[in-house]
């Protein structure tokens, strides 16, 4: 089946740095992928979805220079959380709809932790 | 607002039990359903999906979910519960051209040995 590699899976940094989630299909082409923000013991929301080719499309109340997202090839989708600061620690997931499944494939999550 | 929902932010069942795990929706017309599960510092698992047909839809790891228009419910259900079911459960509901998927709040279950 369809698999989506995110990488890291973990990762600590200091405040004011930045860090960049990587999100690969890795046997299939992904024109799409939506990235998800998960705060402990809550839901999965919606940050922003990426196209191959195009500017991501934010969802209201989401920092667009705050959360760099670029999908510049159909197996790779990026998210960089710039200047982060503690309170943007979460578990951030990037997911896709492979072509025709309506079945969103999940990474497997990046949990950031900003000190 | 929030197109679908999960009552209960806990289920505990015992093992061998049956359990059920609920969600209502609220989009109108003919809704795409999905339940996912997730476990500990994972990403989400597919389990089932109703898109249209039987109301009632059988999925992974012995999981099945039965789609009621008139109660506006996919609760998920399964006949005798293992440990191993432990985890966090969503309902999901997609819309819009974009293939926008809504979560639930999501449940955890608990089933204890």
């Amino acid at each position: 089946g369809a698999v989506v590699s995110q990488h890291p899976s973990r990762v600590i940094c200091k405040s004011g740095t930045s860090v960049k989630i990587e999100c690969r299909s890795l046997d299939f082409q992904a024109t799409t992928m939506f990235w998800y923000r998960q705060f402990p013991k809550q839901s999965l929301m919606l940050m922003a979805t990426s196209n191959e080719g195009s500017k991501a499309t934010y969802e209201q109340g989401v920092e667009k220079d705050k959360f760099l997202i670029n999908h510049a090839s159909l197996t790779l989708s990026t998210l960089t959380v710039t200047s982060a600061h503690p309170e943007d620690s979460s578990f951030y997931i990037c997911s896709t709809n492979p072509s025709g499944a309506n079945v969103l494939t999940f990474g497997a999550g990046s949990r950031l932790t900003v000190l | 607002a929030q197109s679908v929902a999960q009552p209960e932010d806990q289920v505990n069942v015992a093992e061998g039990n049956p359990l059920t795990v609920k969600c209502t929706y609220s989009v109108s017309g003919n809704p795409y359903l999905f339940w996912y599960v997730q476990y500990p510092n994972r990403g989400l698992q597919f389990l089932l999906k109703y898109i249209t047909g039987d109301n009632l839809v059988k999925g992974s790891y012995g999981f099945e979910a039965e789609f009621n228009k008139s109660q506006t419910s996919f609760h998920l259900k399964k006949p005798s519960a293992l440990v191993s079911d432990s985890a966090l459960y969503f309902c999901a509901e997609l819309s819009g051209g974009y293939q926008k998927v809504t979560f639930g709040t999501g449940t955890k279950l608990q089933v204890i040995p």
